[in-house]
């Protein structure tokens, strides 16, 4: 069982659209991070999140940490087939206890 | 800082073998976590060692097993290797007490295949 449930499993659009995944979890985290990782490589972090209700934009992606810190979700605007890959949420639970989601894989057709 | 490097980047075992698998971490960074990638499972923490000392384990049985050098390079072993053993077996380092957030700054894996 994961403890963390991320939503879709699999997501396949066309370049320019938008698209939202979601990371939830019945715990609170005291951080939570995304990582995306590309075929035959190790995941790439992203961004970290502290704060409930924290929203970060990294160019076209933007994260949201839920206000009780349980949950996040991560928006692309216009979508590049460059972003294709597997999005992986994962979220800390004391000191160096990290717990990942099983992922989103996206894919961005051009 | 050069990032964080894992050998082998591919290996292909038997049944029954043993493996060692080796990282080394961002240089400064003291904290080395394992994980295990499957299609299936996705990825599972297998353990954290910082200073030397396991610090966190996962639910994994005692035939994966790891250790921490004094220059936080890390090695992790599978005895008695099973065909469900096959995985991408991933570091991650960390750079702990610097407002890291739990950060974890990740190799490019060793893809194992079992037999």
């Amino acid at each position: 069982t994961q403890l963390l449930e991320q939503s879709p499993q699999f997501l396949s659009i066309q370049e320019g659209e938008n698209l939202t995944v979601y990371c939830n979890s019945s715990s609170v985290f005291s951080s939570l991070q995304w990582y995306r990782q590309e075929p035959g490589e190790g995941p790439v972090l992203l961004v970290t999140v502290v704060t409930g209700g924290e929203v970060k934009k990294l160019k076209r992606l933007t994260f949201q940490f839920g206000d009780a810190r349980k949950d996040s979700s991560l928006h692309i605007t216009a979508a590049q087939p460059g972003d294709t890959g597997l999005y992986l949420c994962a979220g800390g639970y004391n000191n160096n206890d990290m717990r990942f989601g099983a992922g989103t894989r996206l894919t961005v057709k051009p | 800082k050069a990032g964080v490097t894992q050998t082998p980047r591919y290996l292909i075992k038997t049944r029954g073998q043993q493996v060692t698998l080796s990282c080394s971490p961002i240089s400064g960074h003291r904290s080395v976590s394992w994980y295990q990638q499957t299609p299936g499972q996705g990825l599972q923490f297998l353990f954290e060692y910082f200073s030397e000392t396991q610090r966190n384990k996962g639910n994994f049985p005692g035939r994966f097993s790891g250790r921490q050098f004094s220059n936080s390079r890390s090695e992790m072993n599978v005895s008695t290797l099973e065909l469900g053993d096959s995985a991408l077996y991933l570091c991650a380092s960390n750079d702990i007490g610097q407002g890291s957030g739990n950060e974890q700054f990740f190799g490019p894996g060793t893809r194992l295949t079992v037999l």
